[in-house]
């Protein structure tokens, strides 16, 4: 079965660069979510997309944006990256008003490790 | 603000045994807690569970939830090796985010 794939999987940047991470959803996923996940924590929520509209907005820095394109791919673009930035990045999809029940399942893509030097 | 507590921190059990992992959470707006478990890659998805005392159950598997005392277990019956993995569990709110807790770290040993 297909999953959600992300891209790149491995990313080194230097502080102050730019980077964006790539998401597609499962097939006919309409919901896209973003996860940090820092070393040895558990996955933050940043933001998420629904029908290509921002969903929901957690606790993402004003130095990241990202956008649901119309294939319902998703973009996370870091910019002024800083150290502290490091992480595995989650994407998950789910479709909205299906699941189980209808109640949304998320799958989790493979993550792209980020390391900023 | 929304939590999710998981205990124990880490387990070490041998293959055979049984274990039970623990979930609480305080969540405003809750809408349904997942089961997932984390080896060295993304989270793989285990249990979604919605309505209180209905227990899912996947092989050696099986989870539960109490809405009423706001907790989840996850039971893992006869371990085996493949089991080591860190199991997350998560909450989701009316907006549809997880919410995760720390993890459960379970180490199966021969």
């Amino acid at each position: 079965a297909a999953g959600v794939i992300q891209s790149p999987r491995h990313l080194i940047k230097e502080k102050r660069e730019t980077a964006t991470l790539k998401c597609y959803p499962i097939p006919r996923h309409d919901t896209v979510y973003w996860y940090q996940q820092g070393p040895g924590q558990d996955p933050q929520f940043l933001i998420s997309f629904y029908e290509k509209m921002q969903s929901d907005k957690g606790s993402i820095p004003d130095r990241f944006s990202a956008q649901q394109f119309s294939d319902y791919h998703s973009e996370l673009n870091m910019s002024s990256l800083e150290l502290g930035d490091s992480a595995l990045y989650f994407c998950a999809s789910s479709h909205r008003a299906g699941g189980t029940g209808g109640w949304n399942e998320q799958f989790f893509g493979p993550g792209t490790r980020l390391t900023v030097l | 603000e929304d939590k999710v507590v998981q205990s124990p921190l880490s387990l070490v059990v041998h293959e055979g045994d049984t274990v039970t992992l623990n979930c609480s959470y305080e969540v405003t707006n809750f809408r349904s807690l997942l089961w997932y478990k984390q080896e060295k890659k993304a989270p793989t998805f285990l249990f979604m569970l919605t309505s209180s005392g209905i227990e899912k159950k996947s092989g050696r598997l099986s989870s539960i939830l109490d809405k009423k005392e706001l907790f989840s277990i996850l039971n893992i019956t006869a371990t085996q090796t493949g089991d080591s993995a860190i199991y997350l569990c998560a909450v989701m709110d009316s907006s549809y985010k997880l919410i995760f807790g720390s993890g459960t770290r379970l180490l199966v040993r021969p």
